[in-house]
């Protein structure tokens, strides 16, 4: 299967431990982004990569958040000092560069605070 | 913020019928593009519209957008179980690359 894929499926941690989710795009996909989602609610802009540059941020993203994407191939996500309020599913997508603006999504990474 | 909002929130028909969802965004967009998402999972692109279309047809997928009022529409027809899902549109105006999603609509189809 060459679709994007996200690792872990799910995590549960306690409140104030650090995490991290990888995210393995298509391989020739130049544009790698990550969303999160809440219960009922759309899917929420979070960052993206342009290869390995990360291009925006959104005001979401607070400083306990960061995102890489080494030498612009997977990417990860940490999360430091987890609060109960991360507790959301986590989404990554990708897509072409040029051309096409579909958007490829993994499964997500399904995290839960206690 | 999200742009898209999505109407109605969730839908309830019959197998063989045909659902329609609508969506109104706010701002000025490059397309605007419906995906479906089914319980716990990652979502899946459905059929993008470009601003300059006012129709398109994908198997029994048809969407439609009305650019003077901020609005489209994405009709299945001849539904089946397998479409219970929870459907987003979502837009993207080109300055930045990221899509803005609607909250969604629940559709259930019943066989």
């Amino acid at each position: 299967d060459t679709g994007v894929s996200q690792d872990p499926r799910h995590k549960i941690t306690k409140r104030g431990q650090n995490v991290t989710f990888r995210c393995d795009p298509i391989s020739e996909h130049n544009r790698l982004y990550w969303y999160r989602q809440t219960l009922g609610q759309g899917p929420e802009f979070l960052t993206y990569f342009q290869n390995e540059a990360q291009l925006e941020k959104s005001r979401l993203l607070s400083d306990r958040f960061s995102a890489e994407r080494p030498k612009g191939s997977f990417s990860t996500l940490e999360i430091q000092r987890t609060e109960q309020g991360d507790s959301a599913m986590y989404l990554c997508a990708s897509s072409l560069l040029a051309g096409s603006y579909e958007q490829y999504f993994g499964p997500g990474t399904r995290l839960t605070v206690t | 913020s999200q742009q898209g909002e999505e109407d109605p929130q969730a839908l309830s028909i019959q197998e063989g019928e045909n659902a329609t969802m609508n969506c109104s965004y706010k701002t000025s967009i490059n397309n605007l593009q419906w995906y479906r998402q089914n319980s716990g999972r990652g979502l899946v692109h459905l059929i993008l519209i470009r601003s300059n279309e006012r129709e398109k047809h994908s198997g029994r997928l048809r969407v439609t957008l009305d650019t003077s009022k901020k609005s489209s529409s994405l009709l299945i027809t001849a539904s089946r179980a397998a479409d219970t899902a929870s459907y987003f549109c979502a837009t993207y105006t080109g300055a930045n690359s990221k899509l803005t999603f609607g909250k969604g609509i629940t559709l259930s189809v019943r066989p």
